[in-house]
This record gives C-alpha cells, sequence and structure tokens, in this order.
C-alpha cells in the first residue's frame, strides 16, 4: 500500500517568516495531493491541492511543488501570520486502491507574533 | 452551502457500551467516508461509501464497528461494545465522487472510561 511520512513534526516561525513541510510518498500510482488545516477541535480543511499532471500551484500566500520523479510534494506558506497557527496534514490518492486517501502524521505549525 | 455535519461532537461512555455517530454530507455528495484519528496523528480510512454501497471497509473492525447509509445520504456509524482504546476523534467527509475533493465534518471527539 502507499505510505505517506511528513516531516516536521513541530514547526516554529516567527511572524512575516516562511514555513515549509514536506511529504514523501511510496507508490509512483498516487496522482493527486491535498493539504488540509486543522485548528484545535475542529475538522481538516482543504487549503490547497495539487494533481500529478502539475507541478507547482499557488494561492495567494500558499503554494504546492510536487516532484514526481522524486515523489515529494511540499506545502510553503509565506509572510506567516498567527492564525495560520495549526495542524497541517498532507495526503496522497492512490487510484490503485481504490483511490483511498493516505495521510501524512501531520505537521504542528506555532507561528510566534 | 452547509457543510458536513456530525452529532454528537463529543460523548464519553464507559467501555462495553454501545454509541453511534451521525453525519450529513454536503448536498449532493455521492461518496461519503468515515475516518479516525487518534491524537497527534493523520486520519485513517474505516469505510467509504458511493451512494449506499460500502465499497471499501477493509479497515473496519467489523467485530465491534458497523456502518450504514441506507438512503444514499445520512450515515451512522456505531461501536458495540466500546473498548478504551476506541478513544478517537471519528471524522465523516463527503466528495462529489470518489476523485473529487473530500470535505470533513467537524468531528465527534469520543473519549471512553
Amino acid at each position: 500500500g502507499e505510505n505517506v511520512e511528513q516531516h516536521p513534526s513541530t514547526l516554529s516561525v516567527q511572524e512575516g517568516d516562511s514555513a515549509v513541510i514536506k511529504c514523501t510518498y511510496s507508490d509512483s500510482a498516487s496522482n493527486y495531493f491535498p493539504w488540509y488545516k486543522q485548528e484545535l477541535g475542529k475538522g481538516p480543511q482543504l487549503i490547497i491541492d495539487i494533481r500529478s499532471n502539475v507541478g507547482e500551484k499557488k494561492d495567494q500566500r500558499i503554494a504546492v511543488t510536487l516532484n514526481k520523479t522524486a515523489k515529494h510534494f511540499s506545502l510553503h506558506i509565506t509572510e506567516t501570520q498567527p492564525e495560520d497557527s495549526a495542524v497541517y496534514f498532507c495526503a496522497a490518492r492512490n487510484p490503485p486502491l481504490f483511490n483511498k486517501f493516505y495521510f501524512g502524521s501531520g505537521t504542528k505549525l506555532n507561528v510566534k507574533p | 452551502e452547509a457543510g458536513v455535519v456530525q452529532s454528537p461532537r463529543y460523548k464519553i461512555i464507559e467501555k462495553k457500551q454501545p454509541v453511534a455517530f451521525w453525519c450529513n454530507p454536503i448536498s449532493g455528495h455521492n461518496t461519503l467516508y468515515w475516518y479516525r484519528q487518534n491524537l497527534g496523528q493523520g486520519p485513517e480510512l474505516l469505510i467509504r461509501y458511493e451512494n449506499e454501497e460500502a465499497v471499501d471497509d477493509s479497515q473496519l473492525p467489523k467485530d465491534r464497528f458497523s456502518a450504514e447509509r441506507l438512503k444514499g445520504v445520512d450515515s451512522t456509524l456505531k461501536i458495540q461494545p466500546a473498548e478504551l482504546g476506541d478513544s478517537a476523534v471519528y471524522l465523516c467527509a463527503s466528495s462529489l465522487n470518489s476523485i473529487e475533493t473530500q470535505y470533513f465534518g467537524p468531528g465527534t471527539r469520543l473519549l471512553v472510561l
């Protein structure tokens, strides 16, 4: 099956700095990679996603990059703000395995004012 | 547009007792997922429905867990009897179909004493 690894598990940055979270996946058949933000006491909320036919996608301060050859993808947050503090999860969807989503273990981002 | 609705939001029960969770997906979404999220980890799929049909229940502990989606809309997840290790957040998600983005509800936080 698919295995998604996420690093780092915790990340602390100063407000205004950039934050980068990295994920690797094991099955080259995976073709869709969403990122979720989960605030305390809430369910994961989709913030950005990328499909395997695209190398990069941006949405204001958030961007995702995908390297299919190396089987890794990254979330980039620029000009971080205190409200960006949350747990972020990456995921990979694997079509051969019934389109199942496999999640990383999460990164707790703390943005210090 | 209303999001995924789950109830109850919190549940505390004693071990060996039964418990049930309810989910109402986003209107028009044919695919419904139940996930379990243990503390500090990413969501893990328990079961996925395509309309009324359970198409992936390989991770559902069938000796004590059951789920249904009788009319292809709302769904319930039941645990009977509950064990201490069942303490977790139970997340419901829905998507238009199995290849589209999934959206999560707020989750039900279960504590088994």
